[in-house]
């Protein structure tokens, strides 16, 4: 089942912050956030484990609310390399190590 | 960080021609390698799991005999699509996965794919 993202696109100014949910109607075990620039391959971000987890990378977060089954991305003081098209994937508990992606996330970071 | 290389890089092929793609990764073995299809502002979609030894598991709705795959070894898969259509034209991904455990996909340049 595709995990479900929201919004479809944002467009944003420079510095300025953006959120950007993921949510499943399975139980998961992972969550993965991917970026992908037009004509590129996807970039991982980061993965989450089943259990609360947070995690960050320079001005990048993410969490992961188990009993929601839901992640959300956090962008903090954007840049202009932040834009492209955000996929969070999501891994159920099966284990079965296939990701499945939602529709994306398309972010655009004007000047 | 690990390395996976796809090749071609692009390819226009005859409509009713076979075109096989290759998916390699470069420093690292892969248990399991993944094969994506994206459509022009769209999701990446799964069409299959390869790994190495034993036959793809291909998701509901894609065709096994139409889109080849064969994981020769820990480094190798290749997808072929055969007699190839129009609407088969697309941006072909793979992904590996070194395993076990959760972790990161590495993912592929993909190969864009014309079918005229």
């Amino acid at each position: 089942q595709q995990p479900v993202q929201s919004p479809q696109a944002v467009i944003l100014r420079e510095g300025e912050d953006a959120v950007i949910n993921c949510s499943s109607s399975k139980a998961l075990y992972s969550v993965h956030w991917y970026r992908q620039k037009h004509g590129e391959a996807p970039v991982f971000l980061m993965i989450l484990l089943k259990g609360g987890e947070q995690k960050g990378h320079e001005k990048i977060s993410a969490s992961f609310n188990e009993k929601k089954q839901q992640s959300s991305l956090y962008l903090t003081a954007s840049q202009l390399s932040y834009s492209g098209t955000y996929f969070c994937g999501t891994e159920t508990v099966d284990r079965d190590d296939k990701i499945i992606f939602g529709k994306g996330t398309r972010l655009h970071i004007l000047p | 960080g690990a390395v996976v290389s796809q090749h071609p890089s692009w390819v226009i092929c005859k409509s009713g021609t076979s075109v096989k793609i290759e998916c390699r990764s470069l420093d690292f073995q892969a248990t399991t390698m993944f094969w994506y299809r994206q459509f022009p502002k769209q999701s990446l979609m799964l069409m299959a799991t390869s790994n190495e030894g034993s036959k793809a598991t291909y998701e509901q709705g894609v065709e096994k005999d139409k889109f080849l795959i064969n994981h020769a070894s820990l480094t190798l898969s290749t997808l072929t699509v055969t007699s190839a259509h129009p609407e088969d034209s697309s941006f072909y991904i793979c992904s590996a996965y070194p395993g076990p455990g959760p972790g990161e996909q590495y993912f592929g340049p993909g190969t864009r794919l014309t079918v005229t």
